[in-house]
């Protein structure tokens, strides 16, 4: 099992560009997450897929689109980057039931925006 | 919603000394919890988690958190640290219905030789 798969991992974009951060996971889980993660803030949502075909906003979906391609793949696509979108994006997914809910993560993508 | 509070942004202890890094959380509703490391470069790995059950969970390294409901605090805990725990360390919430978790901002463990 490779776990929760991201690619790529690291990018670097002009103001205005656009691009595709790409999540795999082969544990069967129905319910995917994207995150980033900035310095002194923590992890905040971005968007989750509680399950196929279906997605919903977090806490901060200005300036993201994502795609549940199917029940292994989620991916986040910046339109038009700007700078305040430089920061590190994690992929998590989740297995249900009382023994198995948790989140398991992705090594992350670290993108900067210039 | 839930939300999570760690109140120490950084954590500077001596090798083989004790810790307690500090979480509160607030919800309304019952809630898992959990605690998860993130050492440098790395994604985040899971520590341990409180399901249900005894108050008391063991995870993995040494490290214990005890869930305190009328405190609304899981503290976790290790007695005797190792330059190896030098990491940064979220603790999580979510409700036993929902499909998010809620982040606290994180507290840098810095293990000192």
């Amino acid at each position: 099992n490779a776990g929760v798969t991201q690619t790529p991992k690291f990018q670097v974009l002009k103001t205005g560009q656009s691009m595709t951060l790409q999540c795999a996971q082969d544990m069967n889980h129905n319910s995917m997450y994207w995150y980033r993660q900035d310095p002194g803030m923590g992890l905040r949502l971005i968007y989750y897929s509680a399950s196929e075909g279906t997605t919903d906003k977090g806490e901060v979906p200005n300036g993201y689109n994502v795609s549940r391609l199917n029940k292994r793949e989620f991916s986040l696509r910046l339109e038009s980057a700007a700078p305040s979108q430089t920061s590190v994006y994690f992929c998590a997914s989740r297995g249900l039931g009382s023994s198995t809910d948790t989140q398991y993560f992705g090594p992350g993508t670290r993108l900067t925006v210039l | 919603a839930q939300s999570v509070t760690q109140l120490d942004s950084q954590v500077p202890v001596f090798e083989e000394a004790p810790v307690e890094l500090r979480c509160n959380y607030s919800s309304s509703v019952s809630v898992y919890l959990f605690w998860y490391v993130q050492y440098p470069n790395q994604g985040l790995q899971l520590l341990l988690k409180y399901l249900s059950g005894s108050t008391l969970v063991k995870g993995i390294n040494g490290f214990e958190a005890e869930f305190n409901k009328s405190q609304t605090s899981f503290h976790l805990r290790k007695p005797s640290v190792h330059i190896s725990d030098t990491a940064e360390y979220f603790c999580a919430v979510s409700s036993l219905t929902g499909n998010q978790f809620y982040f606290g901002t994180g507290t840098s463990l810095t293990v000192i030789p």
